[in-house]
């Protein structure tokens, strides 16, 4: 089936360490999402990318990157996680107004 | 820019009863309009949306939804809830941009 993965599932990382988060689809959409969600919240937007066309938003701090190398996948890094830095990632892909969402990366900053 | 009102928070049910979840937006420009739920440490999943055509959308799982344009709303009914229907669900707005913007979420619990 035809669907938007994103590994590991729970990630544990330490205080000021790199973590990087993975997404890959099958979907074959130009768009890809990367939102942050925290406990009893919606959805936040970080950034999109349109094909390779990278779109930050305004208040996305800059320790947030991402990176697409190709259609299929996009990475989420994290240069140096701090506490309120714990939530869930979630992965989505778009076509038009459409968007389909991977199962999330549930972090966690120890 | 547009933005969406979840007008409830928490709804808690009994099971095959009824129950409703409003919503309203507010959009300058042409709005597409969504509805997802999201189950404990899962993703958010597609119920169903609003495009263009018929005002009243439905989903195969039993809940429908009706964009009202006069009333800039899009509230989700479903006429008899499971105790697996318990989740968050969230409505969503997109326009030109493609991006969506969400509700604040709805918890729906489902007692027996």
């Amino acid at each position: 089936d035809a669907m938007v993965i994103q590994n590991p599932r729970y990630q544990v990382t330490q205080f000021g360490k790199p973590v990087t988060l993975s997404c890959s689809q099958t979907l074959n959409h130009n768009v890809m999402y990367w939102y942050q969600q925290k406990s009893s919240q919606a959805p936040k937007l970080l950034f999109h990318y349109y094909d390779k066309d990278f779109n930050n938003e305004a208040d996305t701090p800059d320790n947030f990157q991402s990176r697409r190398p190709n259609t299929s996948f996009c990475f989420l890094d994290i240069r140096s996680p701090g506490l309120g830095d714990a939530a869930m990632y979630l992965c989505a892909t778009g076509r038009v107004h459409e968007q389909y969402f991977g199962p999330g990366t549930r972090l966690t900053v120890t | 820019a547009q933005s969406v009102t979840q007008l409830d928070s928490q709804v808690p049910v009994f099971e095959e009863a009824p129950v409703e979840l409003r919503c309203n937006y507010s959009s300058s420009v042409s709005v597409y309009l969504f509805w997802y739920v999201q189950y404990p440490n899962q993703g958010l999943q597609l119920l169903l949306k609003y495009l263009s055509g018929s005002t009243l959308v439905e989903s195969i799982n039993g809940f429908e939804a009706e964009f009202n344009k006069s009333q800039t709303s899009f509230h989700l009914r479903k006429p008899s809830v499971h105790i697996s229907d318990t989740a968050e669900y969230f409505c969503a707005v997109s326009g030109n941009d493609y991006k969506l913007s969400f509700g604040a979420g709805t918890t729906v619990t489902v007692r027996a």
